[in-house]
């Protein structure tokens, strides 16, 4: 049972347009969102995060987005650049008391390419 | 300054070998987590460590897999009698402090 969803495997924009990925969880209990970018053969990497207390949060050319109700995230990239083609990782955490060991459960990826 | 550090960077075993991965968290970090990514997955969450309090390892896939963490820094992850579907990248987390975590890059490793 997959609680942190990424339906699209891929995506592929144009240098200079906008990136939107996609983000999606089902367990009521995240309430802190994170997005990690990943190059081959590195780790991943942290990239911006947001609260559940908010509903975006901006960090120069990225902008997560965060709509509780509908339980789905989205992370913005303007202008896309080559360098930021890369494997996106959105990850929650649960950060309530009683023991939680703040584990964060990711989702399987999105592959962005950037094209020039 | 220093990030999280794991080695080997690459290990290929034979099946039904014994593995050990290392992991140096950033220094000063309290909270350290082993997770893993098999071929096209996400990252599935194995063990964390907190502190001397026991450690929580409630993702460790079977009672093969073991690890420790000596004097609240350096972290190992044991593998017993590796398996083919062991095969993975095995990435190591480091946190000042929840929820954000900081990873090394990772042992592949591949069981033959």
């Amino acid at each position: 049972d997959q609680q942190v969803k990424q339906n699209s495997p891929s995506l592929s924009v144009q240098e200079g347009r906008i990136s939107i990925l996609n983000c999606d969880y089902t367990n009521s209990m995240f309430d802190y969102f994170l997005w990690y970018k990943k190059y081959p053969a590195e780790g991943p990497t942290f990239l911006i995060s947001i609260s559940s207390i908010k509903d975006k949060n901006e960090d120069g050319r990225f902008t997560v987005f965060l709509n509780k109700s509908a339980k789905h995230l989205s992370l913005h990239i303007v202008p896309s650049q080559p360098g930021d083609s890369a494997v996106y990782f959105c990850a929650a955490s649960g950060t309530g008391s009683g023991g939680s060991n703040y584990k964060l459960t990711f989702g399987k990826g999105t592959l962005l390419t950037v094209n020039p | 300054g220093a990030g999280v550090s794991q080695s080997p960077s690459n290990k290929v075993t034979e099946k039904g070998k014994d593995v050990e991965l290392r992991c140096d968290p950033i220094s000063g970090h309290t909270a350290l987590y082993w997770y893993r990514q098999s071929l096209g997955q996400g990252l599935e969450f194995l063990i964390y460590f907190q502190g001397n309090s026991a450690p929580d390892k409630s993702g460790l896939p079977s009672d093969r897999f073991s690890a420790e963490r000596t004097g609240g820094s350096v972290s190992t992850l044991t593998i017993q009698r590796t398996q083919q579907e062991d095969s993975a990248v095995y990435l190591c987390a480091s946190s000042p402090g929840p929820p954000l975590q900081y990873f090394g890059p990772g042992t592949r490793l591949t069981v033959t």
